[in-house]
């Protein structure tokens, strides 16, 4: 079947670098994107979400970037801070509705280096 | 304050035990949703409720059962049947059938 998943299982930067973390996804029906960050022992927690009809979208410390042509996407992290350290994992919800749900990848874990 | 809980944190299944995690959330969402974490896995869906007392199967539902008496609670049960049930359990929850929101988790340990 169709899947989300990351490019790379480890991702160490330096304090105070940019980070940037990827996302391959299959569904090219997918219509929805999300980026959840999750601390060891802890539920994910949404970071930023981003929608086909966009290519970009900022918050905070972050932009998650959306390429349909590849079906690629991606997170950045400006200034990456310790309380960065985290597994970050994608998600994709497809364009056929329902509540069933989104589909994620298998995560990517920053590590972030002094 | 407004959000998802889950508990207990830590839970203890002896073999052939039927255990239950509780879902509470008070952010007035329809749908809810029980998924299983597993080391080096994406989390992968147990089953899902889209309104009271109405729920679905996901993707790996044999060996689970839940009901969605009320709005607030979608309490999750590991049957006996459930072979492997060692994992980290995650709960969530959503307005609009899209973004979802998840509650702190609760770990499943066999004795």
């Amino acid at each position: 079947g169709e899947s989300v998943g990351l490019h790379l299982p480890t991702l160490s930067v330096q304090e105070g670098d940019n980070s940037i973390i990827n996302c391959a996804y299959s569904n090219s029906a997918s219509d929805y994107f999300i980026w959840y960050k999750q601390e060891s022992g802890k539920g994910p927690q949404f970071i930023i979400d981003i929608r086909s009809n966009m290519d970009k979208r900022q918050g905070q410390r972050v932009t998650v970037l959306l390429n349909k042509t590849v079906k690629h996407l991606s997170l950045q992290i400006a200034a990456t801070q310790p309380g960065d350290s985290a597994v970050y994992f994608c998600a994709e919800k497809g364009s056929g509705g329902g509540a069933d749900g989104l589909t994620f990848g298998k995560g990517t874990h920053l590590i972030i280096q002094p | 304050d407004g959000g998802i809980t889950q508990s207990p944190k830590y839970l203890f299944r002896k073999e052939g035990q039927n255990v239950t995690l509780s879902c509470e959330q008070n952010l007035n969402h329809d749908a809810m949703y029980w998924y299983r974490q597993d080391p080096g896995q994406g989390l992968r869906l147990i089953y899902y409720s889209q309104i009271v007392n109405d729920f679905q199967k996901g993707d790996i539902a044999e060996g689970y059962s839940v009901s969605r008496e009320k709005k607030e609670s979608f309490p999750l049960t590991v049957t006996s049947a459930q072979k492997n049930p060692t994992a980290f359990y995650l709960c969530a929850s959503s307005i609009d059938w899209e973004t979802q929101y998840f509650g702190p988790g609760t770990r499943l340990l066999v004795l």
